[in-house]
């Protein structure tokens, strides 16, 4: 079965400061691999995805993520953190089989200092 | 343009008591799930289903049932609720083909169970 392991369960950042969340999985296949992000109250918005080929993916809002199988890990960056930043991010890996659904980590909250 | 659309939106429940949580999408598709999130432990998978008509446990299904007789609904229903299903609760649907498909989620219901 596959498994998600976000090590950060809480960061903080200064804003304008760059940012880095790690995300490390366990899948016996290529993964297919998603950033989603929650901000408070609401509900979770598709950041990127990564399923096959070049392996720094582009997502909305300036974030950008790397696939990198022989560490299997998907971290998320960004160069430049804005105070609308602050949310909490969930790493997933989409199974292969007929369910197709999907596995979650346990989420990183960013918390931007002015 | 709906999405998924989860009512209630907030819910208190006495031990014992059954309550339905409902889901509703208007983009035909296939695959619906519901997870729930708790602290520090992501979202995790409660029922999910592939078709009206097909329904199947996640990770963590005890104390909760599904069914789907239509494409847009899938109601999850709390049989007895215990405190131990105190919890945020996302609904989620995606269109049919492999794992990379995006999923899309409603705002969540947040039960509280005294």
């Amino acid at each position: 079965a596959q498994s998600v392991t976000q090590p950060d369960i809480h960061i903080t950042v200064s804003e304008g400061a760059s940012l880095e969340l790690r995300c490390n999985y366990s899948y016996g296949a290529t993964p297919y691999l998603f950033w989603y992000v929650q901000s408070p109250g609401q509900g979770l918005q598709l950041l990127l995805k990564y399923f096959s080929g070049d392996t720094l993916v582009q997502g909305i809002k300036g974030f950008e993520a790397e696939f990198k199988r022989s560490q299997s890990s998907f971290n998320l960056r960004k160069p430049s953190v804005h105070w609308s930043d602050a949310a909490e991010y969930f790493c997933a890996v989409g199974a292969h089989n007929a369910g197709n659904m999907l596995t979650f980590g346990g989420g990183t909250r960013l918390m931007v200092k002015p | 343009n709906a999405g998924v659309t989860q009512t209630p939106k907030f819910q208190v429940l006495k031990t014992g008591q059954s309550m339905t949580l409902q889901c509703a999408q208007d983009m035909n598709h296939e695959y619906m799930s519901w997870y729930r999130q708790d602290p520090g432990m992501g979202l995790r998978l409660i029922h999910y289903s592939v078709g009206a008509g097909i329904t199947d446990q996640g990770e963590v299904p005890n104390g909760y049932n599904v069914s789907r007789s239509t494409t847009e609904d899938f109601p999850l229903r709390l049989l007895s609720a215990a405190p131990s299903q105190t919890s945020v609760y996302f609904c989620a649907s995606r269109p049919y083909g492999g794992g990379n498909t995006e999923a899309f989620f409603g705002q969540g219901t947040r039960l509280t169970v005294v």
